[in-house]
């Protein structure tokens, strides 16, 4: 069955980076898109990133541009989302989710991020 | 303020039958599938309905969406209580990147 699984969530300063990590299993990762969705406390879905299947074609929400960068490795069944400079409102459960036709079908459990000093 | 609108709350009696409205533009809705998603209270989102129209295997036949122009709805028919929870739409936006609305959540009474 199709599973993902966030890891590399906790605690982080503001200002400071963080990676998050998006392990597949339960069908051909490189066949698939995959995308980043966040939800902060008490709040709505924002989606966040997706990233092709080759890689080579990454998308960005306006509010994480420039300082989020999605990657994946297609020999370890895992996609990556990289966020730099973070503040507070990137405070946030992460979601990694399997993309069908632009947008998610498939969601892993998420990854807490807290930003705070 | 989410990029496609959608009512904050929702509610019926079980066996009711309830909408929830999706409201977008020509940009989202207006040029790509609409989806929807069930978020039960403290799990992650779940697919309920995707291309507009369209549910997933094991997915009740009590669950209904339909989308003309810019704007889609989702129909939950025979209510019952398991079906407490958020459910939010979602499109792919010509400016690539994809959107949700802000979730309605819906009572059962």
């Amino acid at each position: 069955q199709v599973q993902l699984v966030e890891s590399g969530g906790g605690v982080v300063q503001p200002g400071r980076s963080l990676r998050l990590s998006c392990a597949a299993s339960g069908f051909t990762f490189s066949n698939y898109p995959i995308h980043w969705v966040r939800q902060a406390p008490g709040k709505g879905l924002e989606w966040v990133a997706v990233i092709s299947s080759d890689g080579t074609n990454k998308y960005y929400a306006d509010s994480v541009k420039g300082r989020f960068t999605v990657s994946r490795d297609k020999s370890k069944n895992t996609a990556y989302l990289q966020m730099n400079s973070l503040s507070g409102e990137d405070t946030a459960l992460y979601y990694c989710a399997r993309d069908d036709r632009w947008l998610p079908d498939y969601w892993g459990q998420g990854t807490l991020v807290t930003v705070s000093s | 303020q989410s990029v496609l609108t959608q009512p904050p709350s929702a509610s019926g009696t079980p066996g009711q039958r309830v909408t929830i409205s999706c409201s977008g533009s020509s940009s989202n809705i207006g040029s790509s599938y609409v989806y929807w998603y069930q978020q039960l209270p403290g799990t992650a989102p779940k697919l309920l309905i995707y291309m507009d129209d369209q549910r997933p295997s094991g997915v009740p036949d009590r669950f209904s969406a339909s989308k003309s122009g810019t704007s889609a709805s989702l129909a939950i028919s025979g209510l019952r209580s398991e079906d407490e929870a958020d459910y939010y739409c979602a499109a792919w936006d010509d400016s690539l990147s994809g959107v949700f609305g802000g979730g309605t959540k819906l009572t059962v009474l």
